[in-house]
Parts: C-alpha cells; structure tokens; sequence
C-alpha cells in the first residue's frame, strides 16, 4: 500500500527560527508536493518536484524552500519562521503519468509559528 | 487566478439520506476533476475522479456529475452514513503539464451524518 510520511507531526517554533518539514515515501513515485492547510482555503500547492535534485515552485512558494536529495525524501524549509505560517503541512507523492494521477498524502504536520 | 470554489462550507445530513456537494470552476482548460475526502487528523485520499470527456461517474454510493457547459461538478452520496461524516475537496487540473495533475482545491466541504 502506498506510504507517505512525515516528520515532525506537530511543531512549535518561534519567529525568525529555521523550520524543516521532512517527507518519505516509499511508493516509488516520481511526483512530489508540499501544500498548506489553512481553514477556509482548502490545500495550496508551495514546492513540488519531480526528480531528485531538483525543485519547482507552486501556488505560494514565497517565504519557503524545498530540498529533494533523493527520490523517497524531500523537505520543506522555512529559513526564517512568521506567524503567518501557523499551518497544518501535507506532503504527498504521485507517479505522475497522464495527467490524472492520484496523490497520496501523508499524515500532516501541525506548525504553530509563536 | 485559477480558482475552484465548493458549496456549502459545512453540511450535516441525517443518517440514510442524500447529501449533494457542489464545485464551480472558471479556467474552461481544466479537464480532470478528483474529489478528495479528508477524516480528522489525515490527510486527504482520492474518493472519485472524473474527466471532462464524461457528464457521470459512479462508485457505489458516491456518484460525481459533471457539467461543462456550466462549469460545475457535484458530488452525491446516497444512502449517507456516519462514518462518511469527513471534509470534502473538490479539486481541478489543467490538461497535463508534463506528466503530473497540478492539483487546484477548492476550499473544502465539511459533512456531518447523524443517526
């Protein structure tokens, strides 16, 4: 069965602090995604890749960055934490083929930026 | 912006009834349509998806309708249950941008079933 996960579950950091997301997925799918939950906006894309080494910006990439140094991990960086980060982080996995791939997500990552 | 709206924010339905979500969308590129259903504290997971090729697709008790002309898709769930109660994303992608549905979602409807 197809497995995203991610690492920390829940975080607490402070303004101005460096915060990394961390994802796996042992699906063996090409196609990674970084999204924000927020109340009232659904899921928005930030980072997303498609090969190790390498990154594209989504919907929102301002204040974020996104490392993929292989195919099973790739992370979500913010360098230096707002408040306006408080949010809850999915990371998920497709194989990427024909345009209507299905997305797994992982379990989310609670970050409450104080 | 591209941009996928939902209708209602929030819905409770009785046990053994029909709830009916709705979507709208503007960009006319769009041709695949995945609903996601989300439980509390999981992300989401792919519940039914259509193409624009197609006006109805069905699985089970879930049915999604779609209509190009009005740049709407629902989402129809007959014979409700309790355990259905979760948040409901409709999303949206362009035609294929190398190989990946760039995924848009509206913002999410959350079901309640009571008994």
């Amino acid at each position: 069965e197809a497995a995203v996960t991610q690492s920390p579950r829940s975080k607490v950091a402070v303004t101005g602090g460096k915060v990394t997301l961390s994802c796996h997925q042992t699906n063996n799918h090409d196609y990674m995604y970084w999204y924000r939950q927020d109340t009232g906006h659904g899921l928005r894309l930030i980072h997303y890749s498609y090969v190790a080494d390498s990154t594209e910006k989504g919907d929102i990439p301002d204040g974020y960055k996104a490392s993929r140094p292989s195919q099973e991990n790739f992370s979500l960086i913010l360098e230096l934490a707002s408040l306006s980060q408080t949010a809850v982080y999915f990371c998920a996995s497709s194989d990427g083929t024909g345009g209507q791939d299905t997305q797994y997500f992982g379990p989310g990552t609670r970050l409450l930026v104080l | 912006q591209q941009q996928v709206r939902q209708s209602p924010q929030s819905l409770t339905v009785w046990e053994g009834g029909t709830t009916v979500l709705t979507c709208s969308y503007e960009d006319s590129t769009f041709n695949y349509f995945p609903w996601y259903q989300q439980f509390p504290g999981e992300g989401p997971a792919l519940l039914i998806s259509i193409l624009s090729v197609s006006d109805k697709k069905e699985d089970g008790r879930f049915t999604t309708f779609f209509n190009k002309r009005e740049k709407k898709l629902s989402l129809h769930i007959i014979d409700s249950q309790p355990g259905d109660s979760a948040t409901y994303f409709c999303a949206a992608s362009p035609l294929n941008q190398g190989g990946s549905a760039k995924l848009i979602f509206g913002e999410g409807t959350k079901l309640t079933v009571s008994s």
